[in-house]
């Protein structure tokens, strides 16, 4: 079935060093790829998302990247703050309205003053 | 902070009883979505509604089952089939059109003995 491959399950960095998760796919069918943050306790909230039709995305500190070909994809954050200390889930689907979405692990985010 | 509310925030249980987890939206979502969440393993899809009396098992609905009755409810049961029914569970609805993006609920953590 489809499945969803996200690494590295923990990640520490300094305030201000660059974050880096990767994540590949299984299913070639897929088309839209959303990554959702959950802070401790909280709700995951989706943060940025990528379309097939495109290869990068950009919104301030954070860019997802997409290498349809290798079926893989990347959420690169700059100039890490503290409160983006959280775990980060990398997400597939097949994009039509209401298809299921396949999440990845999740990768454990913290960030050092 | 409203839109997609679940009941209650924590749940205790015996086991051998069934328990059912309450999901309402008011954002008018066709789209509802049941995920259970363990340490490391991400977000498991249960089961997913697409329109009224109308649903379908996601990857890990054995042990569960859901009714959608009317739009803006969608809850799950456990029943006593389930074999570690201990997790936290997170309901999510989706957008109708362009938008694929799921919001998603603040999640009931049950936890059985």
């Amino acid at each position: 079935g489809e499945n969803v491959e996200q690494h590295p399950s923990t990640l520490s960095v300094q305030e201000g060093d660059s974050a880096v998760i990767k994540c590949t796919y299984s299913d070639s069918a897929s088309n839209y790829f959303p990554w959702y943050k959950q802070e401790l306790g909280k709700r995951p909230q989706l943060i940025i998302d990528i379309r097939s039709n495109v290869g990068e995305k950009k919104d301030q500190r954070i860019a997802v990247t997409l290498n349809k070909t290798a079926k893989h994809f990347s959420l690169h954050i700059t100039e890490t703050q503290p409160e983006d200390s959280a775990v980060y889930f990398c997400a597939a689907s097949r994009g039509a309205s209401y298809d299921k979405v396949i999440f990845g692990p999740g990768t454990s985010l913290s960030v050092i003053p | 902070d409203g839109g997609i509310t679940q009941s209650p925030k924590y749940l205790f249980r015996k086991e051998g009883q069934n328990v059912t987890l309450s999901c309402e939206q008011n954002l008018n979502h066709d789209a509802m979505y049941w995920y259970r969440q363990d340490p490391g393993q991400g977000l498991r899809l249960i089961y997913y509604s697409q329109i009224v009396n109308d649903f379908q098992k996601g990857d890990i609905a054995e042990g569960y089952s859901v009714s959608r009755e009317k739009k803006e409810s969608f809850p799950l049961t456990v029943t006593s089939a389930q074999k570690n029914p201990t997790a936290f569970y997170l309901c999510a609805s989706m957008a109708p059109g362009q938008s694929y993006e799921q919001y998603f609920g603040p999640g009931t953590r049950l936890t059985v003995t």
